[in-house]
């Protein structure tokens, strides 16, 4: 069964710095990894979509990267800002569904 | 692009009542859905699977005599809390698979945040 784990489970950061988020999983046997910001008491909104065939997807200051043999995402995040502040869910796409990491909590401080 | 629509987005219970959740895919039709829960600071875990025109299929653990599900239509489910306790309290999200189990792209309703006295 595909189990996806999240580190850091927290981030704290100065407004402006760049920041990465990592995502691992088990299988490698995935359709796609998506990428998601869910906000306090929120649902979910999509940001990163990467088919298992593609191995990294851009949108603005965003970036995330797929390396499925080795298990890994990640999602880098240029100049941060305030507004950034949310929980960031990965979730990776296989025959089992989606299954999701318990996401990084990141506070940008202004 | 396409949208689900979550009502109601949150709701106030007391104890024994039943509490009624829908989800509808708005611009597109969705053969399948699904049902997740998330407890606070804890992932989404999927409840189950609905299916247009068959019984929907729960995960292990989740009892489906107290979590009805119903998808009627190609664009919308329910979920259905039946005798709601405070355990129940959760946040409840749908999504939609508008594009088939291929690409297995699912997109999200806004969730129910249900709260149980």
């Amino acid at each position: 069964k595909q189990e996806v784990t999240q580190i850091p489970a927290a981030l704290s950061v100065p407004e402006g710095e760049n920041l990465v988020l990592n995502c691992s999983f088990t299988d490698s046997a995935i359709y796609n990894l998506q990428w998601f910001r869910q906000d306090p008491g929120k649902g979910l909104t999509s940001l990163l979509l990467i088919q298992s065939s593609q191995r990294e997807q851009t949108s603005g200051r965003l970036n995330a990267s797929l390396d499925k043999s080795s298990g890994r995402s990640t999602l880098y995040i240029a100049a941060s800002q305030p507004g950034d502040s949310a929980t960031y869910l990965c979730a990776v796409g296989g025959a089992d569904g989606l299954t999701f990491g318990k996401g990084t909590h990141l506070i940008i401080q202004p | 692009g396409a949208v689900v629509s979550q009502h109601p987005s949150r709701v106030i219970c007391k104890s024994g009542t039943s509490v009624k959740i829908e989800c509808r895919s708005l611009d597109f039709q969705a053969t399948t859905m699904f049902w997740y829960r998330q407890f606070p600071k804890q992932s989404l875990m999927l409840m189950a699977t609905s299916n247009e025109g068959s019984k929907a299929t729960y995960e292990q653990g989740v009892e489906k005599d107290k979590f009805l599900i119903n998808h009627a239509s190609l664009t919308l489910s329910t979920l259905t809390v039946t005798s709601a306790h405070p355990e129940d309290s959760s946040f409840y999200i749908c999504s939609a698979d508008g594009t088939g189990a291929s690409l297995n792209i699912q997109y999200f309703g806004a969730g129910t945040r249900l709260s149980v006295l």
